[in-house]
């Protein structure tokens, strides 16, 4: 089992659209999550980082189930220029942080 | 803003090259790291310093080195390329203090041919 799965995509929804990605994570001992956007040939960028509480930023949500050992990303009224791919990110309180292997979202006019 | 700047956007070598890949950033971060992407991979670690000096090896760490000798500036060597080391190359920064800890800032990333 890889230590952090998500669901390759892609997903395809028309603009307006809400959509979710989620994002499993296999250490439980996992302390900072993230939440990265990547477009085509470009390099990760930081969208946002996730919070026991759960935190927004305008039109996206950010989720933590530990008990669950998952992640969520939601993404409300979507835009064209949403279309990129989306990484979860998971640190385990050390140096290193374990990225997924990203979820393609298209949005369409 | 944190800025993280890789040497080269593209690069093409040929097998037995040795090849140098530089990154800086502007942050005063304490940590580095240096990342290949390949499609349906996603990203994997080569090696990563907390530290002038001092590196440690990630994932996949065969055929790679690296070098840290200022703190702002992190190297990775390829000793021989190989045409399995074609890959985008990214360099990424992180800090260890407060509520961003581990938050990584990558570079524009090196697309490296090895033919």
């Amino acid at each position: 089992r890889k230590e952090v799965e998500q669901d390759p995509g892609p997903f395809n929804v028309p603009e307006g659209a809400t959509v979710a990605f989620n994002c499993t994570y296999s250490n439980s001992a996992s302390q900072s999550f993230f939440w990265y956007r990547q477009d085509c040939r470009k390099e990760p960028k930081l969208l946002m980082s996730v919070y026991s509480s759960g935190n927004e930023d305008g039109r996206f949500t950010a989720q933590l189930n530990r008990a669950s050992q998952y992640i969520s990303l939601l993404i409300r009224d979507s835009k064209l220029s949403d279309s990129a791919t989306y990484l979860c990110a998971v640190n385990t309180g050390g140096f290193k942080t374990i990225f997924g292997a990203g979820t393609r979202l298209f949005v369409k006019a | 803003d944190v800025k993280v700047t890789q040497s080269s956007r593209y690069l093409v070598k040929r097998t037995g090259e040795k090849v140098f890949l530089e990154c800086v950033q502007d942050m005063d971060h304490e940590n580095m790291f240096w990342y290949r992407q390949d499609p349906g991979l996603g990203l994997r670690l080569i090696y990563f310093s907390y530290d002038v000096k001092m590196k440690e090896k990630g994932d996949i760490p065969e055929g790679y080195s690296v070098s840290r000798e200022k703190k702002e500036r992190f190297s990775l060597i390829l000793e021989s390329a190989s045409t399995n080391q074609t890959s985008m190359y990214l360099c990424a920064s992180s800090g260890t203090s407060g509520s961003q800890d581990y938050e990584q800032y990558f570079g524009p990333g090196t697309r490296l041919t090895v033919t």
